[in-house]
């Protein structure tokens, strides 16, 4: 019920590509659904996040879409860039306020070409 | 403004030891949460405070403690120290009634042998 799934573990892309990685989550009492970046020897930081009342929020290059019946949520990141390589985390929490309590996907590895 | 503190960075133990590990939280930020990462786990969520009370609890045995001060920083005590709690801990802090953005530190990097 807690667990959110995250798939690819690891993907490869060429500059100027989009990459996509999806995230699938169990519990529908979830109400936020954030993505990280983490890059090495650092902390996650906030790429962007959604509320389950919209089906898609776009910030720069960053997309996430949502779809509620499906319980689904993936991230785009269009023409992507060397600095983009990093691991990303998909997350889902619920309950609203300071007490959040993030449920993390497992992670992508994502590596972007030259 | 300052992110998250988190001393020491980067510390050994051996089995059966305690550790102390800190946070100091961005200025003006009441809520800590603690987070283990391991590369078999992943991220967990191990607790959150918010002035001074526990109010969020993961599924940590209770060698796992923490607690926060009247300044808002915080501290996690592991004790008795096992192979399995090697890992980077991350304190992360955020805003009472933020729409959710947790603002992590670097880590403490704990490795017991």
């Amino acid at each position: 019920q807690q667990q959110v799934k995250q798939s690819p573990q690891s993907l490869i892309v060429q500059k100027g590509g989009i990459s996509i990685i999806n995230c699938a989550y169990e519990n529908t009492a979830f109400d936020y659904f954030p993505w990280y970046q983490q890059f090495p020897g650092k902390g996650p930081a906030l790429l962007i996040a959604i509320r389950p009342d919209v089906s898609e929020k776009k910030e720069g290059r960053f997309t996430i879409s949502f779809n509620k019946s499906a319980k689904q949520f993936s991230l785009h990141i269009m023409d992507s860039q060397p600095g983009d390589s990093a691991t990303y985390f998909c997350a889902a929490s619920r309950g609203g306020g300071s007490a959040r309590q993030l449920t993390f996907g497992s992670g992508t590895q994502l590596t972007v070409l030259p | 403004k300052a992110g998250v503190t988190q001393t020491p960075r980067y510390l050994i133990k051996t089995r059966g030891q305690q550790v102390t590990l800190s946070c100091s939280p961005i200025s003006g930020h009441r809520s800590v949460s603690w987070y283990q990462q391991t590369p078999g786990q992943g991220l967990q969520f191990l607790f959150e405070y918010f002035s001074e009370t526990q109010r969020n609890k993961g599924n940590f045995p209770g060698r796992f403690s923490g607690r926060q001060f009247s300044n808002s920083r915080s501290e996690m005590n592991v004790s008795t120290l096992e192979l399995g709690d090697s890992a980077l801990y991350l304190c992360a802090s955020t805003q009472r009634g933020n729409t959710g953005e947790l603002f992590f530190g670097e880590g403490s990097r704990l490795t017991v042998l």
